[in-house]
């Protein structure tokens, strides 16, 4: 079975700011990984998303995230922040079939001026 | 892109009542869609699968009789919490894959908060 650990439930963060949000995630076959992000009032949207292929996976809007597999973790940095990427962070495993995703408990980011 | 809906938004219901939360895929055709929990603080629990024109695949630990789901058609799935109670509080949240799209992607919506007085 694969469970996905979120070690931090609130980030606090001053705009403009570095920030790492960590992901660990364990399962006894090979799993695709993803981050998905929830602004106020809306589903969830998918950032980024790890399949195969090179490791560091980059969304347009600046976060990178990671694939670790000796770390079994998927953290997601971005080098700079504002104040619109305040929202929960979710990072998430599936199989490969992409049937079953198992989703940690959320990240709150929360960017300050 | 792909855009799932979800109503009611959130629902207030008496313990013992039924209530309908209906998931719909807005721009695209969904054969599968998921039904997910979340309780405050905590992950996303997948409740079942839902398959349209045959019967939905709980997981472990979900009652079926508890949790109806239906997926009558292509664009809208249905989870009715049969017989409510306060346990039964919740987020409850609906995805679909878009089959002639990036099968590697699920759509979500917006969510469902039922309380259960």
């Amino acid at each position: 079975a694969q469970s996905v650990t979120q070690l931090d439930s609130q980030v606090p963060v001053f705009e403009e700011a570095p920030v790492e949000l960590r992901c660990n995630y364990s399962s006894s076959v090979s799993v695709y990984l993803f981050w998905y992000v929830q602004y106020p009032n809306q589903g969830l949207q998918l950032l980024l998303k790890y399949l195969s292929g090179s490791t560091l996976v980059k969304s347009i809007n600046g976060f990178e995230a990671e694939f670790n597999k000796s770390q079994t973790s998927f953290h997601l940095r971005k080098p700079s922040v504002h104040i619109s990427d305040t929202a929960e962070y979710f990072c998430a495993v599936s199989d490969r079939n992409f049937n079953k995703f198992y989703f940690g408990s959320g990240t709150k980011l929360n960017v300050k001026p | 892109g792909a855009v799932v809906s979800q109503h009611p938004s959130w629902v207030i219901c008496k313990s013992g009542t039924s209530v309908k939360i209906e998931c719909r895929s807005l721009d695209f055709q969904a054969t599968t869609m998921f039904w997910y929990r979340q309780f405050p603080k905590q992950s996303l629990m997948l409740m079942a699968t839902s398959n349209e024109g045959s019967k939905a695949t709980y997981e472990q630990g979900v009652e079926k009789d508890k949790f109806l789901i239906n997926h009558a058609s292509l664009t809208l799935s249905t989870l009715t919490v049969t017989s409510a109670h306060p346990e039964d509080s919740s987020f409850y949240i609906c995805s679909a894959r878009d089959p002639a799209g990036r099968t590697d992607t699920q759509y979500f919506g917006p969510g469902t908060r039922l309380t259960v007085l």
